[in-house]
């Protein structure tokens, strides 16, 4: 079946520093891939998505390439922020319009 | 609304009592999507409405769990006889389409079973 895999937190970086938070997908055909963000106190927000292989989601200084070849959509970003401190969920879309989710990683930003 | 509200935002009950947990979707929105999401996890489908229907109930873990959308906006989440392993985070989700790319998600129920 389908499931995703993506890098055990917490991660904790320094203010400026470079963020790769890693997620695998095992999925029959082409599923959609989302990264999610859930920031302290608040509800889950689509940070980025790809519908198709080769494609790169991009929001708020994050990326993430789609790549059939590798099964991933790694979530980059080059200079991260204390305010970027959250926990990040990567999600590929099933059947029936439903989500399945990665476990989530705890990124912790140091000023 | 402006968002997807969810109430209670944290409910405690004794095991083997019934709750009902309340979402109010983004007016207008035709799909809304119920998760769970157990500590140190992501998020867990139960179903999934389309209007008044129930499009896919095939996460729901057993017939303790039962949700109803009687006239195609406000949802409730029912657990009879809830048990300590029910105690989770309940999240709801709306979107326009059903698309999984437009859904908006509440900030969630924090249910405690003790």
């Amino acid at each position: 079946g389908n499931s995703v895999t993506q890098m055990e937190g917490p991660v904790t970086l320094s203010e400026e520093a470079f963020l790769t938070i890693n997620c695998t997908y095992t999925a029959t055909g082409y599923p959609s891939l989302f990264w999610y963000v859930q920031y302290p106190g608040e509800g889950l927000q689509l940070l980025l998505k790809a519908t198709k292989a080769d494609d790169k989601g991009s929001n708020k200084g994050f990326e993430a390439t789609y790549r059939k070849e590798t099964t991933s959509f790694h979530l980059e970003k080059g200079s991260v922020q204390v305010s970027d401190s959250a926990v990040y969920f990567c999600a590929l879309g099933g059947s029936n319009y439903q989500l399945i989710w990665g476990a989530g990683t705890k990124l912790i930003i140091k000023p | 609304g402006a968002g997807v509200s969810q109430t209670p935002s944290n409910k405690v009950t004794e095991k083997g009592k019934y709750v009902e947990l309340r979402c109010d979707p983004i007016s207008g929105h035709t799909a809304l999507y119920w998760y769970r999401q157990s500590l140190g996890q992501g998020p867990e489908f139960l179903i999934y409405f389309q209007g008044t229907g129930a499009a896919d109930d095939s996460g729901l873990p057993n017939d303790r769990f039962f949700a109803v959308r009687p006239e195609g906006s406000v949802s409730t989440l029912k657990i009879q006889r809830t048990e300590r392993g029910d105690s989770a985070v309940y999240l709801c989700a709306s979107s326009s389409s059903g698309s999984h790319t437009e859904a908006f998600f509440g900030q969630g129920t924090r249910l405690t079973v003790v």
